[in-house]
């Protein structure tokens, strides 16, 4: 299977609210409510932020916010903080017991 | 707190097998609905999930490494382990071992830091 595809980078201002798509096929993203989104800052362990397209998990801010239309999905991030800046995986299950990763998008906070 | 650390050889020779310990600490492998497994990134590569299992004994393997890999969980240590076999140095990769929330979600809530494997001679 291909990799997903997200921009390299995005960028915003504190306050603002951006969006990072990734764009998968029919096959995958498409087919299945089965995306998820991770966040990793330099040096740190990757973090779950959205599962199953919009689902939070427990202790993750609710200024992210996860959705899906056709075979993209978007991970939205509202009232950005210079903390959020960090770079930023989508996942996606493409059936037959396997999955697929994104090649990360890096959010800079201007 | 759960933390998740890898262990192991960080230097692996062509055509032998690749092993692996992942040591869960202030949590059990054994809690209810959770998967283990692995997930590696070759350098300047993108992710690729490994595998996963249960510690009642099911296991999933990316079917592009299914006859080479195996994992397997050591209750009583709280460990988690990962068998690569007849590598090459496209496995060189960092691996991390991950926990993974239900095996009908295939989102992984628990991430190591990662462990540098390197296939050389």
């Amino acid at each position: 299977q291909s990799a997903l595809t997200q921009p390299a980078s995005v960028s915003g201002s504190p306050g603002q609210s951006i969006t990072i798509p990734c764009t998968g096929t029919s096959s995958d993203v498409g087919s299945y409510n089965l995306v998820s989104w991770y966040q990793q800052h330099p040096g740190k362990a990757r973090k779950l932020m959205i599962y199953e397209v919009n689902k939070r998990p427990s202790g993750v801010s609710n200024r992210f916010s996860g959705s899906k239309s056709g075979n993209t999905a978007s991970l939205t991030i509202s009232g950005l903080q210079a903390e959020d800046e960090a770079d930023y995986y989508c996942c996606s299950y493409v059936g037959s017991v396997t999955l697929v990763f994104g090649g990360g998008t890096r959010l800079t906070v201007l | 707190q759960l933390q998740v650390q890898e262990s192991g050889p960080g230097l692996v020779k062509p055509s032998e097998t690749l092993s692996l310990t992942c040591i869960v600490s202030g949590g059990s492998i054994t809690t209810e609905n959770y998967f283990w497994g692995w997930i590696r990134q070759p350098p300047g590569k993108g992710l690729e999930w490994i595998g996963s299992m249960y510690h009642s004994g099911s296991k999933y393997y990316n079917p592009s490494l299914r006859s080479r890999v195996t994992i397997s969980g050591e209750t009583s240590k709280n460990h988690v382990s990962l068998n690569l076999t007849s590598v090459t140095a496209a496995d060189t990769a960092v691996y991390h071992c991950v926990r993974q929330i239900g095996l009908g979600s295939w989102a992984f809530d628990y991430w190591g830091q990662g462990f540098l494997v390197t296939v050389s001679s």
